[in-house]
């Protein structure tokens, strides 16, 4: 079965750039997508199609793909920011969409 | 106003039964792949189940195939998803959900347990 492969944890300092690494073997052909999950919410999504960020989302968000790994990238992190961040993406043949295990997001 | 509501969830002992409902409402609800989405305490997300615009295509996780069922009725704007043969590790909070689209209900909690 497809696997979306992401570190567990990411830590970094108010004001400083976090990335979250997806890899996957279909993502030079399937876009990722990029869920944000506070404690006791549901997940929302903070970029679409690889690179496009939902209207609402900060411009700290941004999102890219470099063969077979796409990062999601917080430009000047902010305390707000923490909470457990997710890709999606699908195999190459479209089906089974699969999320990423996760990565919890610390900023302090 | 996109809306999802899930409901049916509760406690069930291992083996049995329980059928999951979401409604939606706020957009053309058959123009829409749906997928139902858990998350098991303190876990992350796993897709079980995901059915195309028509209901002709579903897939499923590997690990619930043969005891669940997605399905849809587009005249009632709802989805579906029948579990039999519940086992203790399926006990999660289940979403409704269209990932792609930034469509989730709040959620429906299934909790198998004896």
């Amino acid at each position: 079965s497809y696997e979306l492969t992401q570190p567990p944890s990411v830590s970094v300092s108010p004001g400083q750039t976090a990335r979250i690494t997806c890899s996957g073997d279909a993502l030079p052909k399937k876009n990722a997508y990029w869920y944000q999950q506070k404690s006791g919410q549901a997940p929302s999504l903070v970029i679409y199609e690889a690179s496009e960020r939902p209207s609402g989302i900060p411009e700290r968000f941004s999102g890219s793909t470099s063969g077979t790994v796409a990062t999601l990238t917080i430009s000047g992190a902010q305390v707000e920011d923490e909470a457990d961040y997710y890709c999606y993406s699908a195999d190459s043949s479209g089906n089974p969409w699969v999320f990423g295990g996760g990565t919890k997001l610390t900023v302090l | 106003e996109v809306q999802l509501v899930e409901s049916g969830g509760g406690l069930v002992q291992p083996g049995g039964s329980l059928r999951l409902s979401c409604t939606a409402s706020g957009f053309t609800f058959s123009g829409h792949w749906f997928t139902w989405v858990r998350q098991a305490p303190g876990k992350g997300l796993e897709c079980v189940a995901n059915i195309n615009q028509d209901g002709s295509e579903k897939y499923y996780v590997d690990s619930v195939k043969g005891r669940f069922t997605i399905s849809r009725d587009n005249a009632k704007n709802s989805l579906y998803l029948q579990m039999n043969s519940l086992r203790v590790e399926d006990t999660a909070l289940y979403y409704c959900a269209d990932p792609p689209s930034n469509f989730w209900g709040q959620g429906t909690l299934v909790t198998v347990s004896s």
